[in-house]
């Protein structure tokens, strides 16, 4: 992948989990994350490297500089449990990439 | 209710033909460009195919060119991806996304496409 994520992350319920992204001067380019929870489609949950769509938790934020993105996910819950993944527009093959996905475990 | 639903998924043997339909609702289709996403059992998400407003502009991962169409019918607010010469890898859910702004920013609940023999 032209994204790298790692593949699990986990985190005590309250916590802080942190699920990074890399790629080549990731920083120049606009970054999307997905929550997919078990059984169901994706959703965004941030936009744009920091948005938040509507209905978005403000628990979730992102950030995006030099060659890692990172979504993070304050006081995290039991619900939060899922997978994530990242994506961006790659300019080099005009084409939609998305990171393999980190799946993120409540302990 | 603002909403994607697909349908069309099903069991075909290698070298098989199927056409995958999208029925969006709630929204004004004709403002946006709508996607193809799949994903392929215990596997990740990979883009497949967008296709813009108007339906002249089309883009297609490389691994379909050649073998899957995706276009739309505005009047019928319809998003379609026909798929011919199926392989077995093809296998997984299908989702409709709507694009905007660089993102899947509405998804469907997908449908599930196998590849057998």
């Amino acid at each position: 992948n032209v994204l790298t994520q790692p593949p699990s992350v986990s985190v005590a319920p309250g916590e802080t989990a942190s699920i990074t992204c890399g790629g080549d001067n990731i920083g120049s380019k606009s970054v999307h994350w997905y929550q997919q929870r078990p059984g169901q489609a994706p959703l965004l949950v941030i936009s744009y490297d920091s948005a938040r769509p509507s209905g978005i938790p403000e628990r979730y934020s992102g950030s995006n500089s030099g060659n890692t993105a990172t979504l993070t996910i304050s006081r995290v819950e039991g619900g939060d449990e899922a997978d994530y993944y990242c994506q961006l527009w790659e300019t080099r093959s005009d084409h939609l990439v998305f990171g393999g996905g980190t799946k993120l475990t409540v302990l | 209710e603002v909403q994607l639903v697909e349908s069309g998924g099903d069991l075909v043997q290698p070298g098989g033909s199927l056409k995958l339909s999208c029925a969006a609702s709630g929204f004004t289709f004709t403002g946006y460009w709508m996607s193809w996403v799949r994903q392929g059992p215990g596997k990740g998400l990979e883009w497949v195919a967008n296709i813009n407003q108007d339906g002249r502009e089309r883009y297609h991962v490389e691994s379909v060119k050649g073998r899957f169409t995706v276009s739309r019918d505005n009047a019928e607010s319809s998003l379609y991806l026909q798929m011919n010469s199926l392989r077995v890898e093809d296998t997984g859910v299908y989702y409709c996304a709507r694009y905007s702004s660089g993102c899947f920013d509405l998804w469907g609940q997908g449908t599930l496409v196998s590849v057998s023999s």
